[in-house]
This record gives structure tokens, C-alpha cells and sequence, in this order.
């Protein structure tokens, strides 16, 4: 079992930039989570994503927008980078009925220049 | 008030002794409460996970739930060098798909 593959592993992007982020969710796992998570502080959950729809979402602007694809991954798009957007994004996956028993990838660490 | 309190630490303690991680959460709603490991530079592991008050143990781990105290914690018997990473609790409640984490501590285990 894989388990949760996120990709890349690291990125630089400049303030201003789009990033696309991406996450395979672990085999049987049907509900994907991305959170944020800064240096030195617990994640922040941005939003979770069930049958292709987004089904909750934090406290996150709009510049923050999602997709689930039929096959259960997932992708994060952040637009106009700002320097504050640096930090290790998480992709936490789940099955159905049970979404607090989350797993978690290793994390896309961004960082804006 | 943040809706999960955790000290972040750092905690050291020497090989062998028992840790004791704590978090106190302020919602009620809370019911589900886990405690994930995180090394440096990874993502958090699932630990444990407790749905009711009451203990839960896994081997060297034990999670205690007192939701009349809003208080949840983690022992760690017979630590090890292995064992030092940050511990991050997290909680979810009915209604919602999200996890609040604490902060997460910093443990340390010298051999």
C-alpha cells in the first residue's frame, strides 16, 4: 500500500505566481483533506473534497481552489502567491464515515520569494 | 481563546521515562480526538484515535479522554531515542469534516 502521495516533494514560486499541487490518496480512501501548515504551528484545514465536489472549507480566501478527479486524487491551486502562503501543504486522506481517521502525505513544502 | 491548547514545549527527558503530552480544548462538540507523531520534515502519523471519555492503550501508548474537563492526554511509557519528534493532538466534532490541531510539543528522548 502507497499510502498518501503528494507531488512535488518542494517548489519556489515567486509572490505573484500560480502553484498546482497534487495528492493520490491512500488505496480505498474516497475523501481528500488539504490542510496548511506553517512553521511551528499545527495544521489549518483549507478544505475537503467528497464524490468531486468541495464538501467544507476553512477560514481560506478564494485564492485557494481545489478539484477531486473520478479516480479519488486531488489537486490544491493557490493563485497571486503572496510571501505568507509559505509552509508545508498537507494532503490528508480518509474513507467515507470515517473522515477524523485521517492519513496524511508527506507534504509539499512551498515556499514564495 | 484558541479552540486547542497545546504546549508546545520543547520537553526533554531521558531514555526510559514516561512522557505525559496534554491538550485542553475549549468546544464541545469535540467527540473525536486523536494524536498524530510528526517527524522533521514529514507529514503527522496517526497515533491514536478515541471517540469517548476514558483511556485507550496501543502498546507503549496510552490516550486519556476527560471531556467534562475539556482535557485530553498522551503518556508514553518506556520512551525512546525514537520517539523524539512533535506531538500534535487533534480533534473533530459532529457536523464538521475538519480536524483543529493543537500546536503540537517538541519531545526530545537523550539516550
Amino acid at each position: 500500500d502507497a499510502g498518501v502521495t503528494q507531488s512535488p516533494t518542494h517548489l519556489i514560486k515567486t509572490r505573484g505566481q500560480q502553484v498546482t499541487l497534487r495528492c493520490s490518496p491512500k488505496s480505498g480512501h474516497d475523501t481528500v483533506s488539504w490542510y496548511q501548515q506553517a512553521l511551528g504551528q499545527g495544521p489549518q484545514f483549507i478544505f475537503q473534497y467528497y464524490e468531486e465536489e468541495e464538501r467544507q472549507r476553512g477560514n481560506f480566501p478564494d485564492r485557494f481552489s481545489g478539484h477531486q478527479f473520478p479516480n479519488y486524487s486531488s489537486e490544491l491551486n493557490v493563485n497571486a502567491l503572496l510571501l505568507g502562503d509559505s509552509a508545508l501543504y498537507l494532503c490528508a486522506s480518509s474513507p467515507q464515515g470515517a473522515y477524523t481517521e485521517a492519513f496524511f502525505g508527506q507534504g509539499t513544502r512551498l515556499t514564495v520569494v | 481563546q484558541k479552540e486547542v491548547e497545546q504546549d508546545p514545549g520543547p520537553l526533554s527527558v531521558p531514555e526510559g521515562a514516561i512522557v505525559s503530552l496534554n491538550c485542553t480544548y475549549s468546544n464541545s462538540a469535540f467527540q473525536y480526538f486523536m494524536w498524530y507523531r510528526q517527524y522533521s520534515r514529514k507529514g503527522p502519523e496517526l497515533l491514536m484515535y478515541t471517540y469517548s471519555s476514558g483511556n485507550k492503550e496501543d502498546g507503549r501508548f496510552t490516550a486519556q479522554v476527560d471531556k467534562s474537563s475539556k482535557y485530553i492526554s498522551l503518556f508514553i511509557r518506556d520512551s525512546q531515542p525514537s520517539d523524539s519528534a512533535t506531538y500534535l493532538c487533534a480533534m473533530g466534532g459532529a457536523g464538521s469534516y475538519q480536524l483543529t490541531f493543537g500546536k503540537g510539543t517538541k519531545l526530545s528522548v537523550i539516550p
